[in-house]
C-alpha cells in the first residue's frame, strides 16, 4: 500500500490564484481530513470527510472547498490564495467514520503565498 | 471546545537518557493520540491510547482520562528520537485538537 500520498510536495503562488491540493489513500479509510501547520503550532483543521458526498468544516474553513466524490480522494481548493493561507498542508486518514482509531498522515504539502 | 496543553515546550537531552512528556486536556475525551514529526516534517502516530498504559519498544504511553492527563515515555533515548511530540484529543466530535507540541532534541 501507497499509504496516503499528497500532490504536489511544494507549490508557490501568487495572491489571488486557485489552486487545488490533492489528496488520495488506498487503504479504503472512510475518514479522511485536511490540516494546516503553521511555524511553531500544531495542527489545526481545515476541512474533513467522513465518507464519500459527505464534507464538514474544521476550526479553519474559511478560503478553502472541499469534495469527497469517491473514498479514495479529498482534494483541497484554495479559491484566491492569500499570503495568511502561506503553511505546511497535511491529509490524513483513518478506519472507521468516527475517531475512534488512529490516523495516518501524508508527507505534507508546502505552500508559499506571495 | 477540548483545549489541550503539552509540557514541556522544549527538551533537550543527552543519548541514553529517558524522558517524560505531558499532554492535559480540559474535558473528557474518547480519542487521544500521541504523534512524532520527524525533523523532516512527516507525522508518525505512535500510540491511539484514550485510557489505560500502551508500550512498543522504548516508548510507552498512559492516559489517566478521569484525572485528564496523558504521558509519553521516552526511555534510553537516541537522536532519532529528535522532533516534535504532538498530543491530540476529541470528545464525541468528529474533529481532532492537537496541542502545540514539545520539541526534543537529543544530542550524541
Amino acid at each position: 500500500n501507497a499509504g496516503v500520498t499528497q500532490t504536489p510536495k511544494f507549490q508557490v503562488l501568487k495572491t489571488g490564484q486557485s489552486m487545488t491540493l490533492q489528496c488520495a489513500q488506498d487503504m479504503n479509510h472512510e475518514y479522511m481530513s485536511w490540516y494546516r501547520q503553521d511555524p511553531g503550532m500544531g495542527l489545526r483543521l481545515i476541512h474533513y470527510s467522513v465518507g464519500a458526498g459527505i464534507t464538514d468544516q474544521g476550526e479553519v474553513p474559511n478560503g478553502y472547498n472541499v469534495s469527497r466524490s469517491t473514498t479514495e480522494d479529498f482534494p483541497l481548493r484554495l479559491l484566491s490564495a492569500a499570503p495568511s493561507q502561506t503553511s505546511v498542508y497535511f491529509c490524513a486518514s483513518s478506519p472507521g467514520t468516527d475517531l475512534s482509531y488512529e490516523q495516518y498522515f501524508g508527507p505534507g504539502t508546502r505552500l508559499t503565498v506571495t | 471546545g477540548i483545549q489541550v496543553e503539552q509540557s514541556p515546550p522544549d527538551l533537550i537531552l543527552q543519548e541514553g537518557a529517558n524522558s517524560t512528556l505531558r499532554c492535559n486536556f480540559s474535558d473528557s475525551v474518547n480519542n487521544l493520540q500521541w504523534f512524532h514529526q520527524n525533523p523532516w516534517g512527516q507525522l508518525i502516530n505512535l500510540f491511539y491510547i484514550p485510557s489505560g498504559t500502551k508500550q512498543n519498544g522504548r516508548l510507552s504511553a498512559t492516559t489517566v482520562a478521569t484525572e485528564r492527563y496523558s504521558l509519553l515515555y521516552i526511555s534510553s533515548s537516541q537522536t532519532t528520537d529528535s522532533g516534535v511530540y504532538f498530543c491530540a484529543v476529541a470528545y464525541n466530535t468528529d474533529k481532532l485538537i492537537f496541542g502545540t507540541g514539545t520539541r526534543l532534541q537529543v544530542f550524541p
